[in-house]
């Protein structure tokens, strides 16, 4: 089993409508974050949380909400989207002493 | 602000010939930096890190990458170039205070590898 796990893995969804991205992890890590990748602009930080009771805003956060339901429980919701949104997200975690990152395997989506 | 800057979005290679991709950072105090590979329908895995122990650093599948202080780069390279590296690879850089560590990532290079 995977490590850290994103559901679902591709979603097509309408705009306005409103979707949530599940991830999971069984690292134990304290941390956690949601990206976003687009062609040409790499991975860009949308929210990140260092524990159950901290979340922050990254440097794209406009649209998009989160919720840290337990240590290893991160989801991003877009409450009503819109085609621009459309892209690639990966989930993410670290601990706090090995700064490496441990990524899902994305979820593919597309917003019409 | 914490960044880096990956020269050429795209490289393309011959099999057999010398990779060379290219990173540098911002940044007063040297960083923790990384350096990515993503295959295609997968995410981000770790290829090596820098961590302010040894300058060149060896990573998996043959790649290595040297952090020069004088010149703010962590330049990825391998000898030979194999066509399973074609890939799209990101150099990373994370650091914080306080312990707030936040990985941030370059733009990427897709890894071209010609038979």
């Amino acid at each position: 089993d995977a490590d850290v796990t994103q559901t679902p893995r591709n979603r097509i969804t309408k705009t306005g409508k409103r979707i949530m991205l599940e991830c999971s992890q069984t690292k134990g890590h304290d941390r956690m974050y949601w990206y976003r990748q687009d062609p040409g602009l790499g991975l860009r930080l949308i929210y990140y949380s260092f524990d159950v009771k901290d979340i922050n805003k990254g440097e794209i956060s406009d649209g998009y909400s989160v919720s840290r339901q337990a240590q290893a429980k991160f989801s991003l919701s877009l409450e009503s989207a819109i085609p621009n949104q459309t892209a690639l997200y990966f989930c993410a975690t670290s601990d706090t002493t090995n700064t490496e990152a441990f990524f899902g395997q994305g979820t593919r989506l597309t917003v019409v | 602000a914490q960044s880096v800057t990956q020269l050429g979005s795209h490289v393309s290679v011959s099999e057999g010939a010398l990779v060379l991709l290219r990173c540098n950072y911002s940044s007063s105090v040297p960083p923790y930096l990384f350096w990515y590979v993503q295959y295609p329908n997968q995410g981000l895995q770790l290829l090596l890190k820098y961590t302010s122990a040894a300058t060149l650093v060896k990573g998996i599948n043959g790649f290595e990458a040297e952090f020069k202080k004088s010149e703010t780069s962590f330049h990825l390279t391998k000898p030979s170039a194999h066509m399973s590296d074609a890939a799209e690879y990101f150099c990373a850089v994370s650091k914080g205070s306080g312990g707030s560590y936040i990985p941030t990532f370059g733009r990427g290079t897709s890894l071209i590898v010609h038979p």
